[in-house]
């Protein structure tokens, strides 16, 4: 299968910093990504969905101010947390589809602690 | 509220032996149902992914089926290995927007 890859794996950083999440897709065209959260023991929650060269859709109750997400070419997409604080600590994935309703190939995710 | 519920929410199971896991899901229409299995710390990596018009699909030591009539989809283990030991993850896509509903997951482990 096509592959995303998501860098940093994990990281940590200090309450009020910002910190940059990258995903890429190595060897195909994603015109889509998506991001997503999740927490221990819970299913993948969509934060935003993010097309290439257009502003990303955020779900309701993710603040974009807070998580900014830019697609400027067709094999990378990031996430900033901004002003990140201890409750925003959690794993974050990404996912990259080459059309609609194609099959969906997952970062392998990136384990943010905010101290 | 999840339209997407899985079942069990954990199981362990001894090395060799086969489990079913079950999803039931109110998505409605859909366009595809797929499993993921998750390692812990890892993203998603798929299993299977089934239309409405498919009863059934495998990869390998692993089955889907799946039942659009009663929305309810089952993945079945053959011969666990301890590397089956993960979270096994429903996911129906929708028809009208195509967006991803997640089940919260069911982990399995697996013993020697």
């Amino acid at each position: 299968g096509a592959v995303v890859s998501q860098h940093p794996s994990w990281v940590i950083c200090k309450s009020g910093t910002s910190v940059k999440i990258e995903c890429r897709s190595l060897d195909f065209q994603a015109t889509t990504m998506f991001w997503y959260r999740q927490f221990p023991k819970q299913s993948l929650m969509l934060m935003a969905t993010s097309n290439e060269g257009s502003k990303a859709t955020y779900e309701q109750g993710v603040e974009k101010d807070k998580f900014l997400i830019n697609h400027a070419s067709l094999t990378l997409s990031t996430l900033t947390v901004t002003s990140a604080h201890p409750e925003d600590s959690s794993f974050y994935i990404c996912s990259a589809r080459v059309g609609v309703d194609t099959e969906a190939f997952f970062g392998q995710g990136t384990r943010l602690t905010v101290v | 509220k999840n339209q997407v519920e899985q079942s069990p929410q954990s199981l362990i199971i001894l090395e060799g032996k086969n489990c079913t896991l079950q999803c039931n899901y109110t998505v409605s229409p859909f366009s595809n149902l797929r499993w993921y299995k998750q390692d812990t710390g890892r993203g998603p990596v798929s299993l299977t992914i089934m239309t409405f018009s498919e009863n059934t699909k495998s990869n390998g030591r692993y089955t889907a089926t799946l039942d659009a009539d009663t929305k309810q989809s089952s993945l079945h283990i053959t011969a666990s290995q301890l590397s089956d030991s993960a979270s096994y993850i429903c996911v129906v896509s929708h028809s009208n927007d195509y967006k991803l509903s997640f089940g919260a997951g069911t982990t399995v482990t697996v013993r020697a």
